[in-house]
């Protein structure tokens, strides 16, 4: 997985509880970006990284913050989980911005209860 | 409407055959083109990667990118059960962000 790693893997949790989720990257690269898959939506972008402390919001960004205070750590927090946010979320890193190859990690299940 | 379309399927083909896989897109502004393959629960690979129009081969995987009528298609030839996965095709302006399509779900019967 392209030295990328996710932390936890699988996490279960209750609504209203906030949550963090790590991605940690020993590749050097400049963007980071965390997405999340659903059945019937594919992959969605949340946020992504575009240096260190520099980021933006993707296309379902409602909910969730991020941030990166490192270039191999990016975070994202779900302040407040609600069910809806169950999912299976990925990190990916890239040093390509303009073409966009990305390689992603293996993934954290989360549950939402 | 999405910006790209892509059938979930799912596919079932017999090990051997020839499997054509696609989506279409809307915006004219994309000039970048990739395929995913994403074993169950693990997270999605790159498989192929081409920038405008034409073809790019690899080994048994071809891609094709056809920007005039806004399709793109990725053929595996010879398909082994090892290639039963979920396919997702993405795509990029160049500003950092790939949009991606639904997947397609894929089974090589032996």
């Amino acid at each position: 997985d392209a030295g990328i790693t996710q932390s936890p893997r699988h996490k279960v949790t209750e609504t209203g509880t906030p949550v963090t989720l790590r991605c940690h990257q020993t590749e050097n690269h400049r963007y980071m970006y965390w997405y999340r898959q659903d059945p019937g939506h594919g992959l969605r972008l949340i946020h992504y990284s575009y240096g260190v402390k520099d980021t933006d919001k993707g296309e379902v960004s409602d909910g969730y913050s991020v941030s990166r205070s490192k270039t191999e750590d990016f975070l994202l927090t779900l302040e407040s989980a609600t069910s809806s946010q169950t999912s299976v979320y990925f990190c990916a890193i890239s040093d390509r911005g303009l073409d966009n190859e990305q390689f992603f990690g293996p993934g954290t299940r989360l549950t939402v209860l | 409407q999405k910006e790209v379309e892509q059938d979930p399927g799912p596919l079932s083909v017999p090990e051997g055959a020839i499997v054509s896989l696609n989506c279409t897109y809307s915006n004219s502004a994309f000039q970048y083109f990739m395929w995913y393959r994403q074993y169950s629960r693990k997270g999605p690979e790159l498989l192929m990667y081409t920038y405008s129009s034409g073809n790019k081969e690899d080994g048994r995987f071809t891609a094709q990118v056809d920007k005039s009528s806004k399709y793109i298609s990725l053929f595996i030839r010879d398909s082994q059960p090892s290639d039963s996965a979920t396919y997702l095709c993405a795509m990029s302006k160049g500003a950092q962000k790939l949009v991606f399509g639904q997947g397609t779900r894929l089974t090589i019967n032996p």
